[in-house]
C-alpha cells in the first residue's frame, strides 16, 4: 500500500508567481490535512478537507492561499502571488474515514523556496 | 484549545545511553497523543500513539511513552540510544480522531559515538 504522495518534492518560485502543491492520500483514506513547517518551528495546521469539502480552514492565511480536494484526483494547495515568507516545507497527511482510526500519515513534503 | 510543550529543543546523548524526550500537553478534554520522528529532508513517521487505552505505549524502534494524566505528560523514552536515532522528534495532541494535530516545536536528538 503506497503511502501519502506529494509532488513536487522541491519547488522554486519567484515572488509574485503561483505555487501548486499536490497531495495524493493513502488508498482508502478520505481525510486530508495540510501543515506548514517553518525553519526551527514545529508543524502548524493549515486546512482539513474531505472529498469536495473544506472541513476546517482555521489555520489558512486569509489571502492568497486556497485548498481543494476534488472528487477525482489529488488535493491541491495553491498559493497565489508568493512572497519570501511563504518559503517553508508543506506537508500533507491523510487519515482513514471516521471510526476507522485517528492516525494521520504524512507525506514526504514539498519544500517551497521563493526567490 | 490544545497545546504542547517540548522541553529542550536539543538533546544530546551518548550511544547506548537512555533517551528521554519530554512532552507536556494541555487539553480541556481527554487527549489523543502522538510522537512522530522526522529525519532530515523527510516527512514525519509515526513512532507511537496514545488513544485512551493502556497508559504505557510501545512504539517502533524500541521507543515507548507513558501517559501521565496527573502530570499532563507524555514523555518518550528508549533504554539505549543508537546512532540511527539521531533525528527531530515531535509530540502532538488532538482531541479525537480526524481532527487537526497540534504539534510541539520539536526536539533534535543527537547521538554521540
Amino acid at each position: 500500500n503506497a503511502g501519502v504522495m506529494q509532488n513536487p518534492r522541491h519547488l522554486v518560485r519567484r515572488r509574485g508567481q503561483e505555487a501548486r502543491l499536490r497531495c495524493s492520500p493513502m488508498k482508502g483514506h478520505s481525510h486530508v490535512y495540510w501543515y506548514r513547517q517553518l525553519p526551527e518551528e514545529g508543524l502548524k495546521f493549515m486546512v482539513y478537507l474531505q472529498k469536495e469539502n473544506i472541513i476546517d480552514e482555521s489555520g489558512m492565511p486569509k489571502e492568497r492561499f486556497s485548498a481543494e480536494f476534488p472528487k477525482e484526483g489529488p488535493s491541491i494547495l495553491r498559493i497565489q502571488q508568493v512572497v519570501r515568507g511563504d518559503s517553508a516545507a508543506y506537508f500533507c497527511a491523510s487519515s482513514p474515514p471516521s471510526g476507522q482510526g485517528s492516525t494521520q500519515y504524512f507525506g514526504p513534503g514539498t519544500r517551497l523556496t521563493v526567490l | 484549545a490544545q497545546s504542547v510543550t517540548q522541553l529542550g529543543s536539543h538533546v544530546s546523548v551518548s550511544e547506548g545511553a537512555l533517551v528521554l524526550l519530554r512532552c507536556n500537553y494541555s487539553s480541556s478534554v481527554p487527549p489523543y497523543l502522538f510522537w512522530y520522528v522526522q529525519y532530515p529532508n523527510q516527512g514525519l513517521q509515526l513512532l507511537l500513539k496514545y488513544t485512551s487505552a493502556a497508559t504505557l505505549v510501545k512504539g517502533i524502534n524500541g521507543f515507548e511513552a507513558e501517559f501521565k494524566k496527573s502530570e499532563t505528560s507524555f514523555h518518550l523514552t528508549k533504554p539505549s540510544a543508537h546512532m540511527s536515532d539521531a533525528a527531530e522528534y515531535f509530540c502532538a495532541v488532538t482531541v479525537s480522531g480526524n481532527t487537526p494535530l497540534v504539534f510541539g516545536k520539536g526536539t533534535r536528538l543527537s547521538v554521540i559515538a
